[in-house]
């Protein structure tokens, strides 16, 4: 099976611009967490996406935002970019079932913003 | 929300060494991942632990979920075992989370030749 991919690996924007990253899970995963890893806060949750719907939310501002598609694969959307939102950004698939939590991560796409 | 403390930071070994990182988290969990992240960023699942031991080659994992935490045990140390390992957790909230991994701060583990 294929693991996850996302689109694309790197990533240089200027401030006050908006960015799309796209996601696609493991065949037959319904389940997409979206992560920002930085040096100094480290690995934090943005939200998880399950059949469309988003199920689960972090603590980031309304400019991060993200969708599902029907077909699970998944984009997340920055706007008005800022400095700080340099970061690596991971995606996480999972089945999601009871018993079934173990989520797998694509290699991230990584956001630098000058 | 769960906290998760992982220990120690730092580990410095000569190849051939063992090792065991420690997790601690603060609530119950229904899921726990110990995950390797490689040079490029990447985190490769390691071991899903929930609770129980597992072993997978030089690697093995144990996880007390009464006592919560969690140990990693690497045996005969490999300089490609050098990187960040992470310890993290889906609380058992109602049944779930609903996706959300809370991450410790990562040992950093250093394996000179």
């Amino acid at each position: 099976k294929a693991g996850v991919t996302q689109t694309p690996r790197y990533l240089i924007k200027t401030r006050g611009q908006q960015v799309t990253l796209s996601c696609s899970p493991i065949s037959g995963h319904r389940s997409v967490s979206w992560y920002q890893q930085t040096p100094g806060q480290g690995l934090q949750f943005l939200f998880e996406y399950f059949s469309e719907t988003q199920r689960n939310k972090g603590n980031f501002p309304g400019r991060f935002s993200g969708r599902q598609f029907s077909n699970s694969r998944s984009e997340m959307n920055v706007s008005t970019l800022e400095l700080g939102d340099s970061a690596l950004y991971l995606c996480a698939s999972s089945l999601a079932e009871t018993g079934t939590y173990e989520q797998y991560f694509g290699p991230g796409t990584r956001l630098t913003v000058t | 929300g769960i906290q998760v403390e992982q220990s120690p930071p730092d580990l410095i070994l000569q190849e051939g060494a063992n090792s065991t990182l420690r997790c601690n988290f603060s609530d119950s969990v229904n899921n726990l991942q110990w995950f390797h992240q490689n040079p490029w960023g990447q985190l490769i699942n390691l071991f899903y632990i929930p609770s129980g031991t597992k072993q997978n080659g030089r690697l093995s994992a144990t996880t007390v979920a009464t006592e919560r935490y969690s140990l990693l045990y690497i045996s005969s140390s490999q300089t490609t075992d050098s990187g960040v390992y992470f310890c993290a957790v889906e609380p058992n909230i109602g049944g779930t989370s609903y996706g959300k991994l809370t991450f410790g701060q990562g040992t950093i583990l250093t394996v000179h030749p």
